[in-house]
């Protein structure tokens, strides 16, 4: 299953609101997960099964969709959330990773 | 929950490798497993997948043949035997645990970066 995001890079200025896609080469259900990796550091899960946030994670993310289309958006961009997103399913494997979203803070 | 990878370096072409996880704060036996590698500069890429008892076991079509991802239950550690390396498989890899149902990553390791040169 192949696993697309877009933008693959995007600027935003802090308060903005930031929009991820991400799309499955075929229906993965929910099984949609979303990860932030910050320069030098592992990633760490932001959202799981679509809409399911993490404990810690801030109120301002948030994730939707179904089948073969999802976004993550971050209502109010803080200068913290300067990092790359990665989608990944995990409806069957091989448990592909979309090619990130590289988001800076302009 | 820690997890915290070892074993990395640097290898040349056609070497072998093992790495290893070991882990804490958890009962090991009761989740399945991942390794995840990162090539510099690039994004994400899932390697392989063993389930709580070990007794299933998946892998990138890159990697399969030359890896083999294991388990011990008492020891409470995974470990990725590497053969046959490539300059490709040059990347910081790193282990994560699978949770729940829909299987997500929620802890992961610092990783440990392999680096495959002549």
């Amino acid at each position: 299953i192949e696993m697309t995001q877009s933008p693959s890079s995007l600027s935003a200025s802090v308060g903005d609101r930031v929009t991820i896609s991400c799309r499955a080469s075929q229906s993965i259900s929910r099984n949609l997960n979303w990860y932030q990796q910050k320069r030098g550091k592992a990633p760490q899960v932001l959202i799981s099964a679509v809409s399911s946030l993490q404990s810690g994670v801030p109120s301002r993310f948030s994730g939707t969709g179904s089948g073969t289309f999802f976004t993550l958006t971050i209502t109010s961009m803080q200068p913290e959330d300067h990092a790359t997103y990665y989608c990944q399913q995990s409806f069957s494997p091989p448990y592909t990773f979309g090619q990130g979203t590289n988001l800076e803070i302009q | 929950v820690h997890l915290v990878e070892s074993g990395g370096g640097l290898i040349r072409p056609g070497g072998s490798l093992r790495l290893s996880c070991a882990t804490s704060g958890f009962t090991f036996s009761s989740y399945s497993l991942n390794w995840v590698r990162q090539a510099p500069g690039r994004g994400l890429e899932w390697v392989a997948y063993i389930s709580s008892s070990g007794s299933t076991i998946y892998y990138a079509e890159s990697v399969r043949g030359r890896f083999t991802i294991s388990r011990d239950n008492v020891q409470n550690s995974l470990s990725l035997r590497m053969t046959s390396l490539r300059a490709e498989d040059t990347a910081v890899y790193y282990c994560a645990r699978a949770y729940g149902g829909n299987a997500y990553f929620d802890f992961w390791g610092q990783g440990t970066l392999v680096a495959v040169s002549s």
